[in-house]
């Protein structure tokens, strides 16, 4: 089975654009978590979605949205880049919907840098 | 609220053991374990739930402590490719597939 692809790989953006970033989960998952990492924070939670609806938030601002599809792919999107923005963004996806005791497997990620 | 794991940095001696730790100030309704390797994505290692069940595969195995909210990871006979960051993630609650993560440990295996 393939397994968590995400892309693109690295992006370089201005402060003030936007960006989306895509996953797509290993086959037959259905749940798509977003985290956020960087050296100072360590790994953050974003959001989670599952059957096209976000299921949980993290505490983040609201310039960081996400939807998936019905194929169970997922973007991400960061409206009005902020330097502070800069990190490694992971998507990891898990099989059953109902959280805790199901395992998540992570993709490569995608190396966002904003100057 | 994270967890916090220690120690916060580890080095070994290729055949050694080594311990790492995640406690949470939180109730737990489960813990999950990963390794990263430099620039590379972190990797499932076992995830246990609430009720201290005790997993384990090859020479990695964890414990999960309910009453003190701790989970703890053995790595022994440490090999080479035992080298990375190690993260827990827990969760408090059955609401989804969101984890809080640990600030990490760092193992390095020298030969």
């Amino acid at each position: 089975k393939a397994g968590v692809t995400q892309t693109p790989r690295y992006l370089i953006k201005t402060r003030g654009q936007q960006v989306t970033l895509s996953c797509s989960p290993i086959s037959g998952h259905r749940s798509v978590s977003w985290y956020q990492q960087t050296p100072g924070q360590g790994l953050q939670f974003l959001f989670e979605y599952f059957s096209e609806t976000q299921r949980n938030k993290g505490n983040f601002p609201g310039r960081f949205s996400g939807r998936q599809f019905s194929n169970s792919r997922s973007e991400m999107n960061v409206s009005t880049l902020e330097l502070g923005d800069s990190a490694l963004y992971l998507c990891a996806s898990s099989l059953v919907a109902s959280g805790g005791a199901y395992e998540q497997y992570f993709g490569p990620g995608t190396r966002l840098t904003v100057t | 609220q994270q967890p916090v794991q220690s120690p916060q940095a580890v080095i070994l001696r290729e055949g050694e053991d080594a311990v790492i730790n995640c406690s949470s100030s939180k109730a737990l309704y489960s813990v999950h374990w990963y390794r990263q390797k430099h620039g590379e994505a972190p990797v499932f290692l076992m995830i246990l739930l609430k009720g201290g069940e005790q997993k384990g595969h090859d020479k990695i195995s964890a414990s999960f402590n309910e009453k003190k909210q701790q989970s703890s990871l053995y790595l022994t006979a440490s090999q080479l490719s035992y080298s990375g960051t190690y993260f827990c993630g827990t969760e408090s609650n059955n609401a989804g597939n969101m984890l809080t993560f640990g600030g990490g440990t760092r193992l390095m295996v020298k030969p």
